[in-house]
Parts: structure tokens; C-alpha cells; sequence
């Protein structure tokens, strides 16, 4: 167990709508991390906040956004949805946004967009 | 962005040193060097990561070449708990760039 808790496990919509994916990070941890896992495929960076504020910007899509609560909780809202934006969506923490620090991640929120 | 290259797959013994290799010919001087596996159906772990030096831990060691325009995950003694899909990712200006990664089997 990370400590990373996501939630829900699964998510099942249609396309076009709207959806929220939540993230708790480690206890003490101030920076989290947003991915998107298509199948079979590696990890693609989404974002990354620090202690509320964003930090990195990776393949993000238009469509997608995300936000680091004062309690440290993050939220990743996808809209617009399509078949193609079906994945598995996780999130990571760390203590520290530097590049030598490790992430923890979460069991992932698996997205169904049918 | 600086990116890496790893053998899609690899097989190892039970009870055997495993090296896994990884090509990251274009990294810049303030790359990090990580290493994360993913066990099936499960979230990314991480296993070791360094700069220049050579690093170990409890899970494994990190050798980076004297160029570091490569690098080897060494496990010391492979178990069948150990298969997993291993990526090599270099971290810059909080950027993080992971490859396809390297698809371990351990026979037993």
C-alpha cells in the first residue's frame, strides 16, 4: 500500500460527458502527479501540482483539466469525453516536486468511455 | 526531451542476477536517472533512481555509465515476485518523459 488513495476504481460513461477523478496523496507529501496509461501502453505524463499550485504541464489535452485543493487533495475533470480517452488514470505523490525525488502512486482509476 | 531505450522484453532464472539495460544517449546534465516497475494491474512503484553514482537500496542497484549515456537495474537475485513491466525515466524541470519499458518474465 502506497498510501495513495484514488477514487473510484472504476468509472463507465458515454461519450460527451463529464467526469472527476480523485486523488489523496501520502500523508506529508506536497506535490502530486496526474497520468493517463492507455492499454498496453507506458505512462504519459499528464500534470503536476506543488502545495496548490501547477508545476508541469505534460500531453494534456484541451479537454482535461485538474487542480491541487488546500488540503492537498487533487481532482482531475475530463470533459468532452471520447472512446479514445479510455485508460487507466493515476496519480502520484511525493514530497518534494524535485527531479530527484520518488513518486508513490495510487491503485488507478480505471476510465470505460463507451 | 531526452528519452530512453529499453529491450521490449527480457527472461530470467529464478534465483539468477537479472541486469536490465537502458539507452539515454541525448540526457543532459541535470537528468535524473529513475527506475519504476509495474507489477500486473497495479499502480507503479518505485525501485532506485541516481545522477552520476552508482546507487543501491534494498530492491536493487542502479549503474550508470561513466558518460551516462546509459544505465543497468541490476537485481541481485531474481523471485518470481519480481515480474513486472520496468521502466527507465530521466527527470528534468519537473518534466518526466517514460519510455515503453522492459517486459521482465522470471522462468522457474
Amino acid at each position: 500500500d502506497s498510501g495513495v488513495t484514488q477514487t473510484p476504481k472504476h468509472l463507465i460513461t458515454a461519450t460527451g460527458q463529464r467526469v472527476t477523478l480523485r486523488c489523496s496523496p501520502r500523508s506529508g507529501d506536497l506535490s502530486v502527479y496526474w497520468y493517463q496509461q492507455s492499454l498496453d501502453q507506458g505512462l504519459q505524463f499528464l500534470i503536476q501540482y506543488y502545495n496548490g499550485e501547477e508545476r508541469a504541464k505534460g500531453n494534456i489535452l484541451e479537454r482535461f483539466s485538474a487542480q491541487q485543493f488546500p488540503d492537498l487533495h487533487s481532482e482531475l475533470n475530463l470533459s468532452s469525453l471520447e472512446l479514445g480517452d479510455s485508460a487507466l488514470y493515476f496519480c502520484a505523490s511525493s514530497v518534494n516536486p524535485g527531479d530527484s525525488y520518488e513518486q508513490y502512486f495510487g491503485p488507478g482509476t480505471r476510465l470505460t468511455v463507451t | 526531451d531526452a528519452k530512453t531505450t529499453q529491450p521490449n522484453s527480457m527472461e530470467s532464472n529464478e534465483e539468477e542476477p537479472v541486469h536490465l539495460p537502458c539507452n539515454h544517449s541525448t540526457i543532459s546534465g541535470t537528468d535524473y536517472i529513475h527506475w519504476y516497475r509495474q507489477l500486473p494491474s497495479q499502480g507503479p512503484e518505485y525501485v532506485i533512481h541516481g545522477l552520476t553514482s552508482n546507487v543501491n537500496n534494498r530492491m536493487a542497484s542502479l549503474a550508470i555509465a561513466e558518460d551516462r549515456k546509459s544505465s543497468t537495474l541490476i537485481l541481485h537475485r531474481a523471485t518470481l515476485r519480481d515480474a513486472a513491466v520496468y521502466y527507465c525515466i530521466l527527470r528534468s524541470n519537473y518534466q518526466l518523459i517514460w519510455g515503453a519499458g522492459t517486459k521482465l518474465i522470471i522462468k522457474p
